[in-house]
């Protein structure tokens, strides 16, 4: 267990909806990440946040948004789904999100649109 | 640009054998390298890591991965695999500044008894 909690565990949608996944870091950590997990893509870095700011940004689409509140824990928002949305998305934390810091990854959300 | 690839898409060991999962890398500068475990189900999970120092660096699990600037490489070894083993590793690499990690396509291990 790696302390990283994201909720809920599977998620089944359809196109066009909004979904919002939701991940609490390990005591201590102030920095997360999101990450996209599919078979075509592999698995992509999405965004990362550093205590409540964004820090990174990666391959993440204008449909997807995402924050990291006060307490620290962090949400992605992906709306106007399609069907190429469906993919594992783990979310990880680290302690202060540099270069050389450990992550800890989450179990994932698994998202299926329809 | 940078990238990594993982030539193996997936390996079959026997148990007991030895093991090498290839890692090839590329980026300008002196790369932060990783190798994560993903059991099926579950998150990654960090075996190792290299920034500086020392080319040899031993992880969890009894891994070891060595760095070669030259050949842009970071293979990722075992002496003596267990079926518990059986796994997807991926390689990645930590580009500057922000911390944008970006992971090979992942070597999926079966390992037969």
């Amino acid at each position: 267990d790696s302390g990283v909690t994201q909720t809920p565990k599977h998620l089944i949608t359809a196109t066009g909806q909004r979904v919002t996944l939701r991940c609490s870091p390990r005591s201590g950590d102030l920095s997360v990440y999101w990450y996209q997990q599919s078979l075509d893509q592999g698995l992509q870095f999405l965004i990362q946040y550093y205590n409540g700011e964004e820090r990174a940004k990666g391959n993440i689409l204008e449909r997807f948004s995402a924050q990291q509140f006060p307490d620290l824990h962090s949400e992605l928002n992906l709306s106007s789904l399609e069907l190429g949305d469906s993919a594992l998305y783990f979310c990880a934390s680290s302690v202060s999100g540099t270069n050389t810091d450990t992550q800890y990854f989450g179990p994932g959300t698994r998202l299926t649109v329809l | 640009a940078q990238s990594v690839t993982q030539p193996d898409i997936h390996i079959t060991v026997s148990e007991g054998a030895s093991l090498e999962l290839r890692c090839n890398y590329s980026y300008g500068a002196t790369p932060y390298l990783f190798w994560y475990v993903q059991s099926p189900g579950q998150g990654l999970q960090l075996l190792l890591k290299y920034f500086s120092g020392d080319t040899l660096v031993q992880g969890i699990k009894g891994f070891e991965a060595e760095f070669k600037r030259s050949q842009s490489s970071f293979n990722l070894r075992k002496p003596s695999v267990h079926w518990s083993d059986a796994a997807e590793y991926f390689c990645a690499v930590g580009t500057g500044g922000g911390f944008k990690t970006i992971f090979g396509a992942g070597t999926r291990l079966f390992v037969k008894a």
